[in-house]
């Protein structure tokens, strides 16, 4: 498998814009999260789905973040407006879920580079 | 949830083997704890876990107290690439999340 997929890898965009980061999750995982991390914070969870339905968003930050999951192997984060506050790195993990702790293993993918001017 | 305490940074010189602690004080019975690392500019990388026997793969071997109220992540002989910040997480007895706290960054001197 090639593992979590994110795209793009680096993103640029101006104050205001849409930004929309890719997640695809390794095939047959249940769970999907969305992190966010800053050198200020640390890595946070955004929110994650189970199924592809949301379980957790008390992460979220506020109504201009938005996450859908369409499929099993597509996901979605939204930001709309962006602002420069947003700028971070936002990695998407996934896993096989369950009850047992071997399932439970995260794994994460390379990461987006967000960038707001 | 429980919470870990690590320390803030370490440095191991390359070759010798690194001993990486944390606390979880609060720990319950069916809890796990977990081991990940972060190399620069890479997504957290998932190295080993376990309740309360030692456990060891290829990656490194993980000591867990008897009491379970802290736990030595160890790299028996450290290389340069091991080089990362090192996260340990409690893994909450429900619900699916991982609280990444500020782990420890270790730093291998050649």
């Amino acid at each position: 498998d090639a593992g979590v997929i994110q795209s793009p890898r680096h993103e640029v965009t101006e104050m205001g814009q849409e930004v929309t980061l890719r997640c695809k999750p390794i095939s047959g995982h249940d769970y999907l999260f969305w992190y966010r991390q800053t050198m200020m914070r640390g890595l946070e969870l955004l929110i994650y789905f189970n199924n592809n339905v949301p379980i957790d968003d008390s992460g979220m930050p506020e109504d201009r973040f938005s996450a859908k999951m369409p499929n099993a192997s597509f996901s979605t984060l939204k930001i709309q407006p962006s602002e420069p506050r947003d700028s971070a790195v936002y990695f998407c993990a996934s896993s096989l879920g369950g009850t047992a702790a071997s399932t439970d293993t995260q794994y994460f993918g390379p990461g987006t580079r967000l960038t707001v001017l | 949830d429980a919470k870990t305490t690590q320390p803030t940074s370490m440095d191991c010189a390359e070759g010798r083997a690194a001993n990486l602690p944390c606390n979880h004080s609060t720990i319950s019975g069916n809890e796990y704890v977990y081991w990940y690392r972060q190399i620069h500019s890479q997504g957290p990388q998932y190295i080993i876990h376990g309740l309360k026997n030692n456990e060891t793969n290829e990656m490194a071997s993980l000591i867990i107290t008897e009491d379970r109220k802290s736990s030595t992540l160890i790299l028996p002989h450290a290389t340069l690439r091991d080089t990362a910040v090192y996260y340990c997480i409690v893994r909450p007895s429900t619900g699916n999340q991982f609280y990444f706290g500020t782990g420890t960054s270790l730093t291998v001197i050649p």
